[in-house]
């Protein structure tokens, strides 16, 4: 059975502190995998995405890095800042076509 | 549009009642997915249309969900003798193509069945 586990649950950090975030699948032949954002009450936002084929993905402070033989991702924030609360979603794909499995996510807590 | 949009944002119906959740994707993206987001849980993917057809619907739980998408833009998620199981955030996201590109997703619909 192809499962994404996030790891940990929650996690609360001080403001400017770096916060890593785990997920792994047991599954490695993945097609991609995304990270996403979610805000209370809100939908999925997208953060990056990573093709099978890449090791890492950087948007400003993210960096996302992908080990497939491993089957594991981290996403990393540099420099958290109160704003970055949110739950963290690990997405995979195992196939072209866009469907994905999601891990339960990770909550986290940036405090001032 | 801007966006993906989903109506209407919050439903609550009775046990047994019949609910329609709409969705609008993107102008132009001809890939939209289904996903059902229980509480504390990632989203579970329920259903894939390309265009019109539904290229994969391996996600509905039972016969008493069905979705459509008849002109290849607007989808309507159907459920049938609600449960309360049935209870959960349902999410639709659209993509400009199906392969390689990333899906944006609406805000959801909460559905609460009593």
């Amino acid at each position: 059975k192809q499962e994404v586990t996030q790891i940990p649950a929650a996690l609360s950090v001080p403001e400017g502190e770096n916060l890593v975030l785990n997920c792994s699948f047991t599954d490695s032949a993945i097609y991609n995998l995304q990270w996403f954002r979610q805000d209370p009450g809100k939908g999925l936002t997208s953060l990056l995405l990573i093709q099978s084929s890449q090791r890492e993905q950087t948007s400003g402070r993210l960096n996302a890095s992908l080990d497939k033989s491993s089957g594991r991702s981290t996403l990393y924030i540099a420099a958290s800042q109160p704003g970055d609360s949110a739950t963290y979603l690990c997405a995979v794909s195992y196939d072209s076509w866009g469907k994905l499995q999601f891990g339960a996510g990770t909550q986290v807590v940036v405090t001032p | 549009g801007a966006g993906v949009s989903q109506t209407p944002s919050n439903k609550v119906t009775e046990k047994g009642k019949y609910v329609e959740l709409r969705c609008d994707p993107i102008s132009g993206h001809t890939a939209l997915y289904w996903y059902r987001q229980s509480l504390g849980q990632g989203p579970e993917f329920l259903i894939y249309f390309q265009g019109t057809g539904a290229a994969d619907d391996s996600g509905l739980p039972n016969d008493r969900f069905f979705a459509v998408r008849p002109e290849g833009s607007v989808s309507t998620l159907k459920i049938q003798r609600t449960e309360r199981g049935d209870s959960a955030v349902y999410l639709c996201a659209s993509s400009a193509y199906s392969k390689d590109t990333e899906a944006f997703f609406g805000q959801g619909t909460r559905l609460t069945v009593v």
